[in-house]
């Protein structure tokens, strides 16, 4: 069975930096094809895709955030880290993290994001 | 923001068949990248639907079907219940972003 978990500050102050970790079990970052994502979803909004990380360390980003953000993955810990600079209240939102796969492992094009953690709610104030 | 665009709400009594369409472009749907579809019930997480355009993972009732053509694709839910009210959002890739991209998100109301 697949879990994974969102942990990080559930409030930050406007310019700072958030760092989101996510934990997962019942597979390795490792597995040829697998990879985990991170989505965010502002109050009463819909999804947005940020970033997805690879079993062989490929990584990818939303354009209009790439410039913020940084995902990076301990694969002994089976953790992943998303880091997104300078927050804004803008950035408010729950933060998920999902295992991703797809049919295929060479190009991701085809990944879906299946399981989701549970999300954490991310407020940005001062 | 989004390049998939859903409506807004679709609306049925209980029984009824209802459709969510999912429209995108040469850069997505109609360059062959498949369509994922999550299902979000209030308060929780979004969890899989349908994955690469039809294919229902174990434990979803077959009366979620997925169709794809040209740049766009489609969600049915037959034999609509009060359980199926949830938001609902399509998921593809982008060659021109060169990521992922998820649709507006549609709510879905059980009359």
């Amino acid at each position: 069975q697949i879990t994974l978990k969102e942990s990080g500050p559930t409030l930050v102050k406007p310019t700072q930096t958030l760092t989101l970790t996510c934990t997962f079990s019942g597979f390795s970052l490792s597995t040829s094809g697998v990879g985990v994502g991170w989505i965010r979803q502002p109050p009463g909004k819909a999804l947005e895709w940020l970033a997805l990380i690879y079993w062989d360390d490929d990584k990818r980003y939303s354009p209009s955030l790439k410039s913020r953000l940084t995902i990076t993955k301990d694969t002994s810990k089976n953790q992943v880290v998303l880091t997104m600079t300078n927050m804004d209240p803008v950035d408010t939102a729950t933060y998920y993290c999902a295992h991703s796969q797809g049919d295929d492992i060479l190009t991701g094009y085809y990944n879906w994001f299946d399981p989701w953690g549970q999300g954490t709610l991310v407020t940005v104030s001062s | 923001q989004s390049v998939l665009t859903q409506p807004p709400s679709v609306s049925g009594a209980p029984g009824q068949r209802v459709t969510i369409s999912c429209t995108g472009s040469s850069s997505n749907i109609g360059a062959g990248y498949d369509v994922h579809w999550y299902q979000q019930l209030p308060g929780t997480a979004p969890k899989l639907l349908i994955y690469g355009n039809s294919n229902r993972p174990s434990g979803v009732p077959d009366r979620f079907s997925g169709s794809k053509s040209g740049t766009s694709a489609s969600l049915a839910i037959s034999g609509l219940q009060a359980e199926d009210e949830a938001d609902y959002y399509c998921q593809s890739y982008d060659s021109s972003l060169s990521g992922y991209v998820f649709g507006t998100g549609t709510k879905v109301t059980v009359l």
